[in-house]
């Protein structure tokens, strides 16, 4: 099993491009989520989605967007890219237990 | 989701165990605990987690007061490995309920 498998690990974007973060799991979890993790803080949901066709926003959602065309797949699409957008960005997945299984992160710098 | 209290840091002496306490006094009746860590700045692993029996795993022991208003993480015998961020978190079991990961304790297990 591979889990949740994110690409890329690595990005640089200037300001104002654009970009999609993949995010994959094997698992068969319904629930997905988004998260983004700044130097020295907690993490902070931006995205989630309870299924298939289904997603709704977390605490910090500007600045993104998602999609959840299949269960596998849970994509974060960055439009217009900000120095603020800077961060390390994690997917997760929810086991109907409750427990869950993040990637292994994705780290973005704006320049 | 209830509010979760834990201390900033704590240092243990390897071999001996960590205990990391964290309070949740508004938790309400179907609520679980659940622990997380980071190491260095990969992506969230799971621990435990737990309603209101004590729970013990390979990785950790999870006791909860009996007032349900706080727990405690044992790790029995740390290592230099367990060395990381440890986050309590309390959400219901239904796979909708956003977990919400705060600052959490930056435990240091020392030679």
């Amino acid at each position: 099993n591979a889990g949740v498998t994110q690409t890329p690990k690595f990005r640089i974007l200037k300001i104002g491009q654009s970009m999609t973060l993949q995010c994959t799991q094997d698992m068969n979890h319904n629930y997905m989520y988004w998260y983004r993790q700044d130097p020295g803080m907690g993490l902070k949901l931006i995205y989630y989605s309870v299924g298939a066709g289904i997603t709704d926003k977390g605490e910090v959602p500007n600045g993104y967007n998602v999609s959840r065309s299949t269960t596998e797949d849970f994509p974060l699409r960055l439009e217009l890219a900000a120095p603020s957008q800077t961060s390390v960005y994690f997917c997760a997945s929810k086991r109907d237990t409750g427990e869950l299984f993040f990637g292994e992160g994705s780290r973005l710098t704006v320049l | 989701d209830a509010k979760t209290t834990q201390p900033t840091s704590m240092d243990c002496a390897e071999g001996r165990a960590a205990n990391l306490p964290c309070n949740h006094s508004t938790i309400s009746g179907n609520e679980y605990v659940y622990w997380y860590r980071q190491i260095h700045s990969q992506g969230p692993q799971y621990i435990i987690h737990g309603l209101k029996n004590n729970e013990t795993n390979e990785m950790a022991s999870l006791i909860i007061t009996e007032d349900r208003k706080s727990s405690t993480l044992i790790l029995p015998h740390a290592t230099l490995r367990d060395t990381a961020v440890y986050y309590c978190i309390v959400a219901g079991n239904n796979a909708g309920n956003m977990l919400t990961f705060g600052g959490g304790t930056r435990l240091m297990v020392k030679p």
